[in-house]
């Protein structure tokens, strides 16, 4: 079955650590997105890429850095410049420019330790 | 600061009751318009997509879109148990594609429907 696989489900952080969470799609998507969600809030942007080699810096993105090596891969780094990375990270992915529709995968839960 | 709003809830509907949610947007130039259901720990999934003024039904589910009041509603008919999820709004700002999806979201209602 196609679609996006994020792992792990939950992760932890240490103080000071950097951390990578997983996102992994086999939809042959070329957009690809990461969006943090925080308790009652909505999603917001992290950062996006359009095509391989290429992202850019959504609304959110000091403290965390992204690489787009291959068209199915989208890896997040949340860094120890993110002073509050507690939160539910949600990746995503379109079709093509002109499909609206994303497709989320099923999230990573962080938490500091 | 383009913002999306939503009506604070939590939301509580008998069963079989319409369930009404409500979101404003800032932007009169927003082209696109999405209602996102997502179950406590899972990711969204896109229930109702609208473009044009006026209504859209897919099955219990209605949406109303106003760009001159700047409004987009969901209304969720015959209400069950299993409609029970946050509601997040979406906004996507340009036409034409160009946005690249950087959807805005509003920060969600709680419905519950109680039995």
């Amino acid at each position: 079955d196609g679609g996006i696989t994020q792992s792990p489900k939950y992760l932890f952080r240490k103080e000071g650590q950097n951390v990578t969470l997983s996102c992994e799609q086999n939809l042959n998507h070329d957009a690809m997105y990461w969006y943090r969600q925080d308790p009652g809030q909505g999603l917001r942007l992290i950062y996006y890429s359009q095509i391989v080699n290429d992202f850019q810096k959504g609304d959110i993105a000091e403290g965390y850095s992204v690489s787009r090596e291959k068209k199915e891969s989208f890896p997040l780094t949340v860094t120890s410049a993110q002073k509050n990375p507690t939160a539910f990270y949600l990746c995503a992915s379109r079709a093509a420019p002109l499909e609206e529709k994303l497709f989320f995968g099923s999230g990573t839960q962080l938490s500091v330790l | 600061q383009k913002e999306v709003e939503q009506n604070s809830g939590p939301l509580s509907v008998p069963e079989g009751a319409i369930a009404s949610l409500n979101c404003t947007y800032s932007d009169r130039g927003s082209q696109s318009f999405f209602w996102y259901r997502q179950y406590s720990g899972k990711s969204p999934e896109l229930i109702m997509s609208i473009y044009s003024n006026g209504d859209k039904e897919d099955g219990r589910f209605t949406a109303q879109l106003n760009k001159a009041s700047q409004y987009v509603s969901l209304l969720i008919r015959d209400s069950q148990p299993s409609d029970s999820a946050t509601y997040l709004c979406a906004v996507n700002w340009d036409a034409g594609g160009t946005s690249y999806g950087k959807l805005t979201f509003g920060q969600g209602t709680i419905l519950t429907v109680h039995p």
